[in-house]
């Protein structure tokens, strides 16, 4: 069985400050990784994947993580947030063998004080 | 930006009472999924379909739980008998060829009363 762990419940940042929200997983196999965002009331928006090669991923709005295979992490970061970016962040987890379901993480909570 | 369809946005419905819901993936997307996500943010894989036929699906939809994506029709989620306990978002959400990609739709979040 798959685990995704997000240790951070609720982080909480000012406008332009670098953010890093992180996520672990235990699995032994060969896995895709996902971060999703959640704004309030609305269902989950894809900001980048990991497979393989460069274990640095750049997403969406500036959004970049970085696979960690010693530390079975992928922690996602972002240099400069704006308020708009204060939502629900999810860490995900999928085998790499057909059209698998996702396991998630329980999601990091991220506000942005303008 | 998601084209994955959701409706309805909300349900209402007492204990004991069907709860139906819908979903149109994105155009092209063979591959549908459900999932439940709760108050407490966790998600639990439902079912899901490559074109018509159901691919997996976890004990909980056997029994009260029947969804179906029938070809030229949204497909659907079915509560046959509701209880507090299904109270939650439910997502759906579409993949194409790309395996690690899923998109989402906005939700059907259920209340039972």
């Amino acid at each position: 069985t798959q685990t995704v762990s997000q240790s951070d419940a609720h982080v909480t940042v000012f406008e332009g400050d670098s953010v890093e929200l992180r996520c672990n997983y235990s699995y032994g196999g060969s896995i895709y990784l996902s971060w999703y965002i959640q704004h309030h009331g609305h269902g989950l928006q894809f900001l980048l994947k990991y497979y393989s090669g460069n274990p640095v991923v750049q997403g969406v709005n500036g959004f970049e993580a970085e696979f960690s295979k010693s530390d079975s992490s992928f922690h996602l970061r972002k240099a400069s947030v704006h308020w708009s970016d204060s939502a629900v962040y999810f860490c995900a987890v999928s085998m790499n063998t057909g059209y698998q379901n996702f396991y998630f993480g329980k999601g990091t909570s991220l506000t942005v004080i303008p | 930006n998601s084209k994955v369809i959701q409706t309805p946005r909300y349900l209402v419905k007492g204990q004991g009472q069907k709860a139906k819901m819908r979903c149109i993936p994105e155009k092209g997307h063979p591959v549908v999924f459900w999932y439940q996500q709760n108050k407490n943010n966790e998600f639990k894989f439902l079912i899901n379909f490559q074109n018509q036929e159901v691919l997996q699906q976890i004990d909980m939809t056997e029994k009260r739980f029947s969804a179906e994506c029938p070809s030229n029709s949204p497909c659907s989620l079915e509560i046959q008998s509701s209880e507090a306990g299904d109270s939650a978002l439910y997502l759906c959400a579409s993949s194409g060829t790309s395996l690690a990609e899923q998109f989402f739709g906005p939700g059907t979040r259920l209340t039972v009363l």
